[in-house]
């Protein structure tokens, strides 16, 4: 089955800052490749998810790139603020226009620091 | 208001004893899932459904049953719940990049 790695595990950096947090994945079937923000004692939203005919996908602060090659897809935020400050989590699934099967990564703790 | 619910959000119970976690999604949506979510091991999948009478296992399906006899439900069945199924459980409903996770419901098994 498929396997998500996620890195770092913990994320500081300051405010204004860039924060990158990638993801590797092992099943070459993966297409759908999602990622969750999950605030403390709340539950998982989605922010941004990338599909596998396409490299790059950005929206305001946040852009995901995916290099199917390599197998390997990357959350970049820009411009941190302190309400940034999450779990995130990447996700990879094998078919995402129809099933969803979803495999997450570990999460990545993010703090954003004023 | 798009909404998934859960039901109960806050169970303690013992070893054995059968229960049921509701969940009801008014998007109509034909994906829903359910997670569980352990410190250190991210959220897991336990199953999913496609649409009425259409389940699959996920990742960790040992111990649990789902059913979906409506759209609109997907009730998570322990049962005979033990110790190690002590655990936040998410449940969710996607059409696309439509996707609403509901409140989690922490269930202790004593």
């Amino acid at each position: 089955g498929e396997n998500v790695e996620q890195h770092p595990s913990t994320l500081s950096v300051q405010e204004g800052d860039s924060a990158v947090i990638k993801c590797t994945y092992s099943d070459s079937a993966s297409n759908y490749f999602p990622w969750y923000k999950q605030e403390l004692g709340k539950r998982p939203q989605l922010i941004i998810d990338i599909r596998s005919n396409v490299g790059e996908k950005k929206d305001q602060r946040i852009a995901v790139t995916l290099n199917k090659t390599a197998k390997h897809f990357s959350l970049h935020i820009t411009e941190t603020q302190p309400e940034d400050s999450a779990v995130y989590f990447c996700a990879a699934s094998p078919s995402g226009g129809s099933n969803y099967k979803l495999t997450f990564g570990k999460g990545t703790l993010l703090t954003v620091n004023p | 208001e798009a909404q998934v619910t859960q039901n109960p959000r806050y169970l303690i119970t013992v070893t054995g004893k059968k229960l049921t976690v509701t969940c009801s999604q008014n998007m109509n949506h034909e994906y829903m899932s359910w997670y569980r979510q352990d410190p250190g091991l991210g959220l897991r999948q336990i199953y999913y459904s496609m649409n009425v009478e259409v389940t699959d296992k996920g990742d960790v399906p040992e111990g649990y049953k789902v059913s979906r006899k409506e759209k609109r439900n997907f009730p998570l069945i322990l049962e005979s719940p033990s110790p190690n199924q002590t655990s936040l459980y998410f449940c969710a409903s996607f059409a696309g990049s439509e996707q609403y996770f509901g409140p989690g419901t922490r269930l202790t098994v004593t």
